[in-house]
């Protein structure tokens, strides 16, 4: 589809486990972010990708948390030693201009669940 | 205090009625303003932005920002059943990262 597409949809895992969430954007979409939205809350940014580097990391809560785009396509956001606080829906979007109206065409999410 | 405050709802409303969702902001540097609709289990999807202060209307929908205070709004007129989801403001300034508010959910039944 010419969407954003995340996968997997779902991932359960368990305390303690490596978690990899998968982000593929529109094609020719420069910059790339991922957010986290947990249940009643808006979206919480992570970090934003401009090609192939990261251009802003400053919400990446802490150092678990690490996000890579080697080709400037696909992102992959990776979660070490998962935690119950990072039970979340985890939402990946890009845009072709970012510097102006900020349109950003998210995917549907990958959610995840730390039992 | 957030830096973007939006009641989380529920606003519940009959088929026809006119709605009003609401932003207050504390940023004085956000210049961009966006409103998102996100249905459940969906990623959001843009509604409406604004440059600055003023008005914009598109079909159903009318989005004003007061920059004054600080304060922007989206009005839906003849809401449908279709319009239930959760509405999301979005602002920005001079980086290329928008702020979200926590959403408002609005309910139109029939």
């Amino acid at each position: 589809g010419a969407g954003v597409s995340q996968t997997p949809s779902n991932k359960v895992t368990e305390k303690g486990k490596y978690v990899e969430l998968r982000c593929d954007p529109i094609s020719g979409h420069t910059a790339l972010y991922w957010y986290r939205q947990s249940l009643g809350q808006g979206p919480e940014f992570l970090i934003y990708f401009q090609g192939t580097g990261a251009a802003d990391d400053s919400g990446l809560p802490n150092d678990r948390f690490f996000a890579v785009r080697p080709e400037g396509s696909v992102s992959t956001l990776k979660i070490q030693r998962t935690e119950r606080g990072d039970s979340a829906v985890y939402l990946c979007a890009s845009s072709s201009s970012p510097a102006n109206t900020g349109e950003l065409f998210f995917g549907e999410g990958s959610r995840l669940t730390v039992l | 205090q957030k830096e973007v405050e939006q009641d989380p709802g529920p606003l519940s409303v009959p088929e026809g009625a006119i709605v009003s969702l609401n932003c207050t902001y504390s940023n004085s540097a956000f210049q961009y303003f966006m409103w998102y609709r996100q249905y459940s289990r969906k990623g959001p999807e843009l509604l409406m932005y604004t440059y600055s202060s003023g008005n914009k209307e598109d079909g159903r929908f009318t989005a004003q920002v007061d920059k004054s205070s600080k304060y922007i709004s989206l009005f839906i007129r003849d809401s449908q059943p279709s319009d239930s989801a959760t509405y999301l403001c979005a602002m920005k300034g001079g980086s290329y990262i928008p702020t979200f508010g926590r959403g408002t959910s609005l309910i139109v039944h029939p």
